[in-house]
C-alpha cells in the first residue's frame, strides 16, 4: 500500500530516445509535482499540477511533457534525450497547495 | 526566489551523540519540511513544521517563522540516522512549489 510509486526505478537509455516515468499517488490528494536530483544532491522543483491543471512549469525544456490523465497520477514523457538529463526524478503529491508533501521512491535516469 | 541554506554541510558524529542542523531562509514561507534521504535515495518525511515545536522519538525540530530559521535536532544518533537532511520551503505569494536547501551530509559512526 505505497502512498507514492514510481515506475521504473531505474532507467538507462541512450541520447535521442523517448522516455516516460509514471508516478500514481493513493492519497487521494489533488496536487502532483515532479522534481530532479542532479548528480550533487541538488532537488529542484520542474511542474506541479492542481486537480489535472499545470500551475507551474519551472523553465524546463520542452522535451519534457508531463500528463495528468487523473489527479491521482502525472506521468512524465521525455523527447530526444541527452546526457544532461542523467538525474533522479522525484514524483510528490499534497493535498491542496502549501500543504505537506510526500515523495515517491525515485526514479533513476541514465542516458548514455 | 527565496534562498535556502543549511549548515552545516557535513557532520560526523560518534553514536549515541547529539547534533542541531539549522535551516536559514530569506523570505516569509507558508511550509517548511524537513526531510532525511537515507543512503538507499529515499526522501522520507520528517517533519512538516512551518511555525512552532514538534517531537517525534529522538528527533524534534523548531521553525521560528519571524526570524527565518529552522532547526532539526537528533539525540543520541544512530548509524541508521546516516544519509543526508534537507530543510525545503515553500514561499509566500508563489504556486506551491517546495524550495530546497542543499542538504546536511551527516555520518554517524560507530
Amino acid at each position: 500500500d505505497t502512498a507514492v510509486s514510481q515506475t521504473p526505478k531505474y532507467l538507462v537509455t541512450q541520447m535521442g530516445n523517448d522516455k516516460s516515468i509514471k508516478c500514481e499517488q493513493n492519497l487521494g490528494h489533488d496536487t502532483m509535482y515532479w522534481y530532479k536530483q542532479d548528480s550533487k544532491k541538488f532537488l529542484k522543483i520542474m511542474f506541479s499540477y492542481n486537480n489535472k491543471e499545470l500551475i507551474i512549469n519551472e523553465t524546463v525544456p520542452n522535451r519534457f511533457s508531463p500528463k495528468s490523465p487523473d489527479k491521482a497520477h502525472l506521468n512524465l514523457h521525455i523527447n530526444s534525450l541527452e546526457l544532461g538529463d542523467s538525474a533522479v526524478y522525484f514524483c510528490a503529491s499534497s493535498q491542496g497547495e502549501f500543504y505537506e508533501q510526500y515523495f515517491g521512491p525515485g526514479t533513476r535516469l541514465t542516458v548514455t | 526566489g527565496i534562498q535556502v541554506e543549511q549548515s552545516p554541510p557535513d557532520l560526523i558524529l560518534q553514536e549515541g551523540a547529539n547534533s542541531t542542523l539549522r535551516c536559514n531562509f530569506s523570505d516569509s514561507v507558508n511550509n517548511l519540511q524537513w526531510f532525511h534521504q537515507n543512503p538507499w535515495g529515499q526522501l522520507i518525511n520528517l517533519f512538516y513544521i512551518p511555525s512552532g515545536t514538534k517531537q517525534n522519538g529522538r528527533l524534534s525540530a523548531t521553525t521560528v517563522a519571524t526570524e527565518r530559521y529552522s532547526l532539526l535536532y537528533i539525540s543520541s544518533s544512530q548509524t541508521t540516522d546516516s544519509g543526508v537532511y534537507f530543510c525545503a520551503v515553500d514561499y509566500t505569494g508563489t504556486a506551491s512549489k517546495l524550495t530546497f536547501g542543499t542538504g546536511t551530509r551527516l555520518q554517524v559512526t560507530l
